[in-house]
Protein backbone atom coordinates (compact mmCIF):
# COMPACT_ATOMS: atom_id res chain seq x y z
CA UNK A 1 0.00 0.00 0.00
CA UNK A 2 1.79 3.28 -1.40
CA UNK A 3 1.56 6.08 0.92
CA UNK A 4 1.10 9.59 -0.19
CA UNK A 5 3.71 10.87 -2.72
CA UNK A 6 5.31 14.17 -3.31
CA UNK A 7 7.88 14.98 -6.02
CA UNK A 8 10.15 15.97 -6.56
CA UNK A 9 11.21 16.24 -3.20
CA UNK A 10 13.49 18.89 -3.55
CA UNK A 11 13.45 21.96 -6.56
CA UNK A 12 15.72 24.78 -6.79
CA UNK A 13 14.03 27.91 -8.51
CA UNK A 14 15.70 31.35 -9.75
CA UNK A 15 13.39 34.33 -9.23
CA UNK A 16 10.56 34.39 -11.60
CA UNK A 17 10.72 31.24 -12.25
CA UNK A 18 7.59 28.46 -12.03
CA UNK A 19 7.38 26.09 -9.84
CA UNK A 20 5.11 23.14 -9.73
CA UNK A 21 4.63 20.48 -6.95
CA UNK A 22 3.03 17.12 -7.74
CA UNK A 23 1.36 14.88 -5.44
CA UNK A 24 0.34 11.70 -5.78
CA UNK A 25 -2.60 10.64 -2.74
CA UNK A 26 -2.97 7.01 -1.47
CA UNK A 27 -4.86 5.12 -3.39
CA UNK A 28 -8.83 5.45 -2.97
CA UNK A 29 -7.79 8.65 -1.16
CA UNK A 30 -9.90 11.49 -3.07
CA UNK A 31 -9.88 14.50 -0.36
CA UNK A 32 -5.94 16.12 -0.83
CA UNK A 33 -4.74 19.01 1.32
CA UNK A 34 -1.99 21.12 1.14
CA UNK A 35 0.38 22.94 3.70
CA UNK A 36 3.21 25.04 3.89
CA UNK A 37 6.26 25.00 6.23
CA UNK A 38 8.23 28.31 6.46
CA UNK A 39 11.29 27.84 8.38
CA UNK A 40 11.21 27.85 11.77
CA UNK A 41 6.89 28.33 11.56
CA UNK A 42 4.63 25.71 12.24
CA UNK A 43 2.77 24.25 9.14
CA UNK A 44 -0.44 26.53 7.60
CA UNK A 45 -3.05 25.30 5.78
CA UNK A 46 -3.24 26.02 2.00
CA UNK A 47 -5.93 24.32 -0.01
CA UNK A 48 -8.29 21.45 0.31
CA UNK A 49 -9.43 19.88 -3.30
CA UNK A 50 -11.41 16.88 -3.84
CA UNK A 51 -11.22 15.63 -7.67
CA UNK A 52 -11.68 17.77 -9.78
CA UNK A 53 -12.99 20.43 -7.67
CA UNK A 54 -11.49 23.44 -5.05
CA UNK A 55 -13.38 23.48 -1.99
CA UNK A 56 -11.70 25.56 0.36
CA UNK A 57 -8.78 27.75 -0.58
CA UNK A 58 -8.83 30.53 2.46
CA UNK A 59 -5.06 30.06 2.56
CA UNK A 60 -3.98 29.97 -0.76
CA UNK A 61 -2.59 33.34 -1.45
CA UNK A 62 -4.27 35.01 -3.98
CA UNK A 63 -1.37 35.93 -6.46
CA UNK A 64 0.87 33.41 -8.26
CA UNK A 65 -0.40 30.05 -6.37
CA UNK A 66 -2.95 27.90 -7.98
CA UNK A 67 -3.75 24.22 -7.58
CA UNK A 68 -5.81 21.50 -9.17
CA UNK A 69 -6.70 17.70 -8.55
CA UNK A 70 -7.98 16.94 -11.81
CA UNK A 71 -9.86 13.55 -12.48
CA UNK A 72 -6.96 11.43 -13.51
CA UNK A 73 -3.52 12.00 -12.25
CA UNK A 74 -1.47 14.03 -9.42
CA UNK A 75 -3.01 16.94 -7.86
CA UNK A 76 -0.87 19.64 -8.83
CA UNK A 77 0.52 23.00 -6.47
CA UNK A 78 1.69 25.64 -8.75
CA UNK A 79 3.93 29.09 -7.83
CA UNK A 80 4.41 31.23 -10.51
CA UNK A 81 6.97 33.84 -10.60
CA UNK A 82 8.79 32.45 -7.29
CA UNK A 83 10.11 34.71 -4.94
CA UNK A 84 12.58 34.08 -1.74
CA UNK A 85 9.80 34.28 0.59
CA UNK A 86 8.48 31.26 -0.87
CA UNK A 87 11.31 28.73 0.53
CA UNK A 88 9.52 26.28 2.23
CA UNK A 89 8.56 22.58 2.43
CA UNK A 90 5.07 21.93 1.20
CA UNK A 91 3.31 18.89 2.33
CA UNK A 92 0.66 17.45 0.69
CA UNK A 93 -1.73 15.31 2.92
CA UNK A 94 -5.05 13.14 1.57
CA UNK A 95 -7.60 11.29 3.30
CA UNK A 96 -10.46 9.08 2.19
CA UNK A 97 -14.00 10.01 1.76
CA UNK A 98 -15.59 11.70 5.09
CA UNK A 99 -15.84 9.60 8.19
CA UNK A 100 -15.44 10.09 12.00
CA UNK A 101 -12.54 8.95 12.63
CA UNK A 102 -10.99 10.73 9.65
CA UNK A 103 -6.76 10.97 9.69
CA UNK A 104 -5.08 12.86 6.97
CA UNK A 105 -1.94 10.79 5.85
CA UNK A 106 0.88 13.49 4.84
CA UNK A 107 3.46 12.83 1.98
CA UNK A 108 7.41 13.32 2.37
CA UNK A 109 7.36 16.62 1.44
CA UNK A 110 9.05 18.89 -1.06
CA UNK A 111 11.45 21.72 -0.08
CA UNK A 112 11.57 24.60 -2.22
CA UNK A 113 14.41 26.54 -2.54
CA UNK A 114 14.73 30.15 -4.65
CA UNK A 115 17.62 31.42 -5.49
CA UNK B 1 -9.31 32.78 15.39
CA UNK B 2 -7.82 29.48 16.90
CA UNK B 3 -4.05 28.92 17.61
CA UNK B 4 -2.51 26.13 18.96
CA UNK B 5 0.21 26.33 21.44
CA UNK B 6 3.41 24.28 22.23
CA UNK B 7 5.21 24.22 25.05
CA UNK B 8 8.46 23.70 25.36
CA UNK B 9 9.64 24.43 22.12
CA UNK B 10 12.47 21.86 22.69
CA UNK B 11 13.30 19.30 25.45
CA UNK B 12 16.47 16.92 25.90
CA UNK B 13 15.90 14.09 28.22
CA UNK B 14 18.13 10.97 29.31
CA UNK B 15 17.08 7.54 27.81
CA UNK B 16 14.25 5.90 29.65
CA UNK B 17 12.60 9.22 31.34
CA UNK B 18 8.63 9.78 31.44
CA UNK B 19 7.71 12.58 29.76
CA UNK B 20 5.42 14.87 29.00
CA UNK B 21 4.39 17.33 26.24
CA UNK B 22 1.98 19.77 26.01
CA UNK B 23 -0.75 21.62 23.87
CA UNK B 24 -2.86 24.29 23.98
CA UNK B 25 -5.90 25.80 22.34
CA UNK B 26 -7.68 28.91 22.21
CA UNK B 27 -11.09 28.36 20.96
CA UNK B 28 -12.80 24.94 22.68
CA UNK B 29 -15.03 24.17 20.03
CA UNK B 30 -12.93 21.47 17.93
CA UNK B 31 -13.84 18.31 16.00
CA UNK B 32 -10.87 16.23 17.32
CA UNK B 33 -6.67 16.58 18.27
CA UNK B 34 -4.01 14.69 16.24
CA UNK B 35 -0.67 14.39 17.44
CA UNK B 36 2.07 14.01 14.80
CA UNK B 37 5.53 13.00 14.32
CA UNK B 38 8.21 15.04 12.16
CA UNK B 39 11.69 13.27 11.57
CA UNK B 40 14.16 15.84 10.01
CA UNK B 41 13.49 16.56 6.29
CA UNK B 42 10.86 14.17 6.30
CA UNK B 43 7.21 14.21 6.39
CA UNK B 44 4.57 13.86 9.11
CA UNK B 45 3.38 10.54 10.79
CA UNK B 46 0.47 10.50 12.76
CA UNK B 47 0.61 9.29 16.03
CA UNK B 48 -3.13 9.24 17.46
CA UNK B 49 -6.62 11.05 17.00
CA UNK B 50 -8.23 12.03 19.54
CA UNK B 51 -11.82 13.00 19.01
CA UNK B 52 -14.06 15.98 20.96
CA UNK B 53 -15.65 13.80 23.02
CA UNK B 54 -12.62 11.78 24.39
CA UNK B 55 -10.46 12.22 26.98
CA UNK B 56 -7.58 10.20 26.17
CA UNK B 57 -6.22 7.28 23.32
CA UNK B 58 -2.97 5.36 23.81
CA UNK B 59 -1.17 3.66 21.53
CA UNK B 60 2.12 1.65 23.02
CA UNK B 61 4.19 3.76 24.93
CA UNK B 62 2.27 7.13 24.42
CA UNK B 63 -0.98 8.53 25.50
CA UNK B 64 -2.69 11.52 24.41
CA UNK B 65 -5.17 13.34 27.15
CA UNK B 66 -7.57 15.75 25.80
CA UNK B 67 -9.43 18.37 28.25
CA UNK B 68 -11.45 20.13 25.76
CA UNK B 69 -12.96 23.03 28.29
CA UNK B 70 -9.52 24.10 29.20
CA UNK B 71 -8.27 24.07 25.50
CA UNK B 72 -5.23 21.48 26.34
CA UNK B 73 -4.18 18.37 25.43
CA UNK B 74 -0.67 16.71 26.55
CA UNK B 75 1.14 13.22 25.23
CA UNK B 76 2.92 11.29 27.76
CA UNK B 77 6.13 9.05 26.21
CA UNK B 78 6.72 6.63 28.84
CA UNK B 79 10.52 4.75 28.89
CA UNK B 80 11.89 6.79 26.18
CA UNK B 81 14.07 5.98 23.55
CA UNK B 82 16.59 7.60 21.15
CA UNK B 83 14.63 6.57 18.74
CA UNK B 84 11.69 8.60 19.91
CA UNK B 85 13.80 11.98 19.20
CA UNK B 86 12.05 14.31 16.54
CA UNK B 87 10.06 16.85 16.45
CA UNK B 88 5.89 16.50 17.94
CA UNK B 89 2.86 18.45 16.21
CA UNK B 90 0.01 19.10 17.37
CA UNK B 91 -3.01 20.29 15.37
CA UNK B 92 -6.66 20.38 15.99
CA UNK B 93 -9.42 20.32 13.57
CA UNK B 94 -11.98 23.40 13.68
CA UNK B 95 -14.92 22.09 11.63
CA UNK B 96 -16.59 18.38 10.67
CA UNK B 97 -14.53 16.13 8.78
CA UNK B 98 -12.89 17.52 5.46
CA UNK B 99 -11.67 20.49 7.12
CA UNK B 100 -8.12 21.96 7.56
CA UNK B 101 -5.84 21.13 10.28
CA UNK B 102 -4.44 24.16 12.87
CA UNK B 103 -0.81 23.06 13.94
CA UNK B 104 1.42 24.35 16.52
CA UNK B 105 5.34 24.70 16.13
CA UNK B 106 6.05 21.52 17.61
CA UNK B 107 8.61 20.37 19.87
CA UNK B 108 11.39 19.23 19.06
CA UNK B 109 12.67 15.80 21.48
CA UNK B 110 16.32 14.73 21.93
CA UNK B 111 16.82 11.63 23.74
CA UNK B 112 19.89 11.11 24.61
CA UNK B 113 21.21 7.29 25.35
Amino acid sequence: NAGVMQNPRHLVRRRGQEARLRCSPVKGHSHVYWYRQLPEEGLKFMVYLQKENIIDESGMPKERFSAEFPKEGPSILRIQQVVRGDSAAYFCASSPFQTRDETQYFGPGTRLLVL
Amino acid sequence: KQEVTQIPAALSVPEGENLVLNCSFTDSAIYNLQWFRQDPGKGLTSLLLIQSSQREQTSGRLNASLDKSSGRSTLYIAASQPGDSATYLCAVRQGQAGTALIFGKGTTLSVSS
